[in-house]
């Protein structure tokens, strides 16, 4: 089975960072990559799909790239409301792994 | 609007079994694939398998094969998660979760249940 690397596992920033969080698949997966925020307490959230394409609603600060084995979320000025895990997923074929999870915090 | 409601928590005792239930509303019920994920308390996201509301045919997760059956209900447009033999690391939350396509089978989540907890506890 394809594992789902991110890191860090956890980060710290300021109001107004930016910040990347990578995900690497230990085979490519062309861009079957879908990214996730969880707030605490809460249902995951889609945010991003084919490694790229936004989900409709989710704020423009948020982006995604890559393709193959590498990818990232960059948040380009992080808020207050973004503190949460995000998950990296591949979604290719099954099984539908997520990544370990990256816990973003406020400085 | 696309809901997703599963039924309530559950307490159960090691070596029972549960059944975890998500009806499904504001779609075409067979025209979307339902996958479930579980999280585990403090724990990340894992994937557990995923049912074809149209036919029915399954696909399970390596590590669930043999305790996990999955099946739904095209009138009650209700899908069901059963595990069995029951252990205490199966203490987690249980989503249900749509794809964004229809007839996909493999894609993204754009629509989960709020969820539903399960502890294993004697």
């Amino acid at each position: 089975d394809i594992q789902m690397t991110q890191s860090p596992s956890s980060l710290s920033a300021s109001v107004g960072d930016r910040v990347t969080i990578t995900c690497r698949a230990s085979q490519g997966i062309s861009n079957y990559l879908a990214w996730y925020q969880q707030k605490p307490g809460k249902v995951p959230k889609l945010l991003i799909y084919a490694a790229s394409t936004l989900q409709s609603g989710v704020p423009s600060r948020f982006s995604g790239s890559g393709s193959g084995t590498d990818f990232t979320l960059t948040i380009s000025s992080l808020q207050p409301e973004d503190v949460a895990t995000y998950y990296c997923q591949k979604y290719n074929s099954a099984p539908l792994t997520f990544g370990q999870g990256t816990k973003v915090e406020i400085k | 609007q696309v809901q997703l409601v599963q039924s309530g928590a559950e307490v159960k005792k090691p070596g029972a079994s549960v059944k975890v239930s998500c009806k499904a509303s504001g779609y075409t019920f067979t025209s979307y694939y339902m996958h479930w994920v579980r999280q585990a308390p403090g724990q990340g996201l894992e994937w557990m398998g995923i049912i074809n509301p149209s036919g029915g045919s399954t696909n399970y997760a390596q590590r669930f094969q043999g305790r996990v059956t999955m099946t739904r209900d095209t009138s009650t447009t209700t899908v069901y998660m059963e595990l069995s033999s029951l252990r205490s690391e199966d203490t987690a939350v249980y989503y249900c979760a749509t794809e964004r396509g229809a007839n996909r089978g493999v894609d993204a989540f754009d629509f989960w249940g709020q969820g539903t907890m399960v502890t294993v506890s004697s």
